[in-house]
Parts: C-alpha cells; structure tokens; sequence
C-alpha cells in the first residue's frame, strides 16, 4: 500500500517552460488536492477534486491546470512556469472532506 | 470569509518545558472539521488530530493534548515535557461546506526544543 506517490521530487524549469507533476493514490479515496508551500506561508490550496471528471480551484489556480481522469490520479499541470512558482507542491486525498489528508512527499520545484 | 490563524510564526522552548501553539479559526458554517498536522525537517507532513465542531471534549494522547473552544474559535495544541523530537512546523487546519469541502491551512508554527 503506496499511499500518495508524487512524482519527480525534484525539478528545475527555465521560465515559459511547462511540465506535469504527477500524483497517484491506492486507496481509492475520493477526494484528491493540490497545495503549494512557500517559506512562513504555509499550505495554499491550488485544485482540489471530489470525484473523477470533477475539479474545482482552490485558493491560487492562476497558472495551473488539472484533470482527474481516474480515482487514482490527479496530475497538476504548469503551463509557461514562472519565478513565482518555485515552490514545494504537496498532493493529498482523503476518503470525504471531512477526513485527514495523507500527503505525499512533495516535489521541489525551481523555476530560474 | 473562512481563515486559520496561527499568530505565533516560531517558538523556541528548551527540552522538557511545556509548549502551547495556538490557533484561532474563522467560518460561518456550523458544521466544521478542525486538524492539527506535524511536519518534521525531514518534510513530511503528519495528521495528529481532527475534532469537529460539535465536540467540544479535551483530547489528550500521551504527551499531546488539544483544547477546543467554539467561544474563542480555538484549537490549541499543548506539548508536555517537550523533547527535540517534537521539533518541527506544526500546522493547524479547517475543513468546511462550501457546495463541496474546502480545506485550509494556517502559516505554520515552527517549534524548536533545545536540549
């Protein structure tokens, strides 16, 4: 039993370019998030899903972009990445919304 | 609006004092989850606690205890006997109606213990 698997754990973008991270879940849980955390800023909630085919933003989608195609995953896309986003971006589930969130490992990003 | 407030950015008690991380909440809604979550150096980030909001009941797991009063809108974290391993950044959160559940973070307490 995985958990939450993130993937790559770390990268290094060149401004404008865009890439996918990538984010799978065995334990069938409905409800997946992504978060992106600065330094003394905590958690910030980018997208959020409920259910396959059902996505909603969060509090800082600008420049992102998600699909949730399966129960299982839910990829977080950047499209022309930015200083702004260097970050570590934290993918979580959890069975309702009412529930604890497991969290992968995260993935650092820089964008140079 | 909904908000988590965690005022205190970083604490630093020596080992064996006891520490006390606070959190104060906003929501409208009457229906609510509050959690309390660990993350070490390592990075990881760990569920310690949830309460809902209908449970007003103190909650203590060994060296761990948690008070909740819905007429502060706090949910304070207390550490007995601190030990370094506690440290860490401890976050406080909220889950709540809005069409689906939303879940927000506070910034973060960073707790050093020395030894």
């Amino acid at each position: 039993n995985a958990g939450v698997t993130q993937t790559p754990k770390f990268r290094i973008l060149k401004i404008g370019q865009s890439m996918t991270l990538q984010c799978a879940q065995d334990m069938n849980h409905n409800y997946m998030y992504w978060y992106r955390q600065d330094p003394g800023m905590g958690l910030k909630l980018i997208y959020y899903s409920v259910g396959a085919g059902i996505t909603d933003k969060g509090e800082v989608p600008n420049g992102y972009n998600v699909s949730r195609s399966t129960t299982e995953d839910f990829p977080l896309r950047l499209e022309l990445a930015a200083p702004s986003q260097t970050s570590v971006y934290f993918c979580a589930s959890s069975y309702s919304g009412e529930s604890p969130l497991h969290f992968g490992n995260g993935t650092r990003l820089t964008v140079t | 609006a909904q908000k988590v407030t965690q005022a205190q950015t970083e604490i630093s008690v020596v080992e064996k004092e006891d520490v006390t991380l606070d959190c104060v909440y906003e929501t409208r809604d009457t229906t609510y989850y509050l959690f309390w979550y660990k993350q070490p150096p390592s990075g990881e980030l760990v569920f310690l606690i949830r309460r809902n909001s209908f449970d007003e009941q103190n909650e203590i797991s060994g060296r761990y205890s948690w008070n909740f009063q819905k007429s502060t809108s706090s949910f304070n974290f207390t550490i007995t006997a601190s030990q370094v391993v506690d440290s860490a950044v401890y976050f406080c959160a909220l889950s709540y109606l809005s069409g689906t559940y939303k879940y927000i973070f506070g910034t973060g307490t960073r707790l050093k213990v020395l030894a």
